[in-house]
């Protein structure tokens, strides 16, 4: 029973280019979210999303940033223009429909940018 | 935003003695989590707390959701080198976000000497 999926765990980038990271839930999860998280801190919500829906996006930067969950495929965090502090790891976690707080994490992507 | 104040920040124990930290806010929280999380990983869900005064245990762990609902404590007994990690509170606010929304303490480093 495979867990949170997410690629790719680096991933190197310039300043001015894009991002996209990729997360595919734990079987039989239906919700799936995304936090970043910089170095000595906790993670910070960005988003939860569902099936073609974006629930809730608070936690999201109002430019460059947006994030998908197909009907097909997996769930894509997408960072446009990316610049130095955008560097962090972007963490993807889903969680069941009983139990919608007790999220499961993926390993992770850390992004860098040049 | 609304923070949690987790402490100690960091411990540095001897192999064998008991761990404690905790989580405190100024806001009430309707779910507690604690989280593990080692160099390069995601966190992992150590327990989920759903009900103010709620005591649970997983082996040599023990947390509470406390009373007032505002903190939280994680206990871990016997300490083992394999304890060291990063020891992240999450919680959700009763009145802040969806689901999945957590927010994350900034973490309890824990270094084992053998």
């Amino acid at each position: 029973n495979a867990g949170v999926m997410q690629n790719p765990r680096h991933l190197v980038r310039r300043r001015g280019q894009e991002a996209r990271l990729r997360c595919s839930p734990m079987k039989g999860h239906s919700h799936v979210y995304w936090y970043r998280q910089l170095p000595e801190e906790g993670l910070k919500f960005m988003v939860y999303l569902q099936k073609e829906n974006i629930i809730d996006e608070s936690g999201m930067p109002k430019e460059r940033f947006s994030a998908e969950f197909p009907k097909e495929g997996p769930s894509i965090l997408r960072i446009q223009q990316v610049v130095r502090g955008d560097s962090a790891a972007y963490f993807c976690a889903s969680s069941p429909p009983s139990r919608p707080n007790v999220l499961t994490f993926g390993a992770g992507s850390r992004l860098t940018v040049l | 935003g609304q923070q949690l104040n987790q402490s100690p920040q960091s411990m540095f124990i001897q192999e064998g003695e008991d761990v404690s930290m905790n989580c405190t806010s100024s806001s009430i929280f309707n779910t507690w989590l604690w989280y593990k999380q080692e160099p390069g990983e995601g966190p992992v869900l150590l327990i989920a707390l759903y009900k103010a005064g709620e005591l649970t245990s997983n082996g040599r762990l023990t947390a509470q959701f406390g009373i007032t609902r505002k903190d939280s404590f994680l206990n871990i007994s016997a300490s083992i080198p394999s304890d060291v990690g990063i020891y992240f509170c999450a919680g959700q606010l009763t009145d802040g976000g969806s689901q999945g929304n957590l927010i994350f303490g900034k973490g309890t480093k824990l270094s084992v000497k053998p």
